[in-house]
């Protein structure tokens, strides 16, 4: 079954303490992405990845990182996390950018103490 | 999206067809997303318009105007499944697509 998988799902954890929410396809497609959803200001992109070792910010990028070391893979760092960065994240993968439709993931749903 | 414009809340009854609005702003516009989320859940593609036009598929159906920077999504014989949020995204500069903040839907009996 062609699906993106996130996790974890739910996630609770306290300030400063490094967390990775793994991202996973297996649409073999080239490019991913990494959304975050907050109440009033819909989905905002924080980084994306054309394809292997090639990753950019998005709208959001301050406090996250990512890497794209395998085509399938593309994990969220979040090296000190801030009560700011409480949200729900979404994984996302495409044939490309723009033009193709995005395939979600479940959510991961972060609280951060 | 900070360029996209939708309602925030609709409410339309079971049977009947809501229209669904959004406006863009034009400068490097290539194309036109609707997704639908479920509550707690994932979006999921629900069509993307490039060119002028009604697209149908099913009881849904997408417009576009390039000229007018407007796009609507029109769901037909609303079902009570369909209450949700529907997420209307532009593919603009460089093909990034920016979200709008999205409608929710609610279908009642």
């Amino acid at each position: 079954e062609a699906q993106v998988t996130q996790n974890p799902r739910y996630l609770i954890t306290v300030t400063g303490k490094k967390l990775t929410v793994t991202c996973s396809q297996n649409m073999n497609h080239e490019y991913m992405s990494w959304y975050r959803q907050d109440p009033g200001l819909g989905l905002r992109q924080i980084y994306y990845s054309m394809n292997v070792e090639v990753t950019d910010k998005g709208d959001v990028p301050e406090g996250y990182k990512v890497s794209r070391k395998e085509k399938r893979n593309f994990p969220l760092i979040l090296e000190s996390p801030s009560p700011n960065q409480t949200s729900l994240y979404f994984c996302a993968s495409s044939s490309g950018q723009g033009y193709y439709e995005q395939y979600f993931g479940p959510g991961t749903r972060l609280t951060v103490t | 999206g900070q360029n996209i414009d939708q309602p925030t809340e609709m409410t339309a009854t079971e049977g009947a067809i809501v229209q669904i609005n959004c406006t863009y702003q034009t400068s490097g516009f290539n194309g036109l997303f609707w997704y639908q989320q479920h509550a707690g859940e994932a979006p999921t593609f629900l069509s993307y318009n490039v060119l002028d036009g009604l697209e149908e598929k099913g009881r849904f159906s997408s417009f576009l105007s390039r000229s007018k920077g407007y796009s609507y999504l029109l769901l037909k014989e609303l079902q009570m499944k369909d209450s949700a949020s529907y997420l209307c995204a532009d593919s603009g500069g460089y093909q990034k697509v920016t979200f709008g903040i999205g409608t929710k839907l609610q279908v009642i009996p």
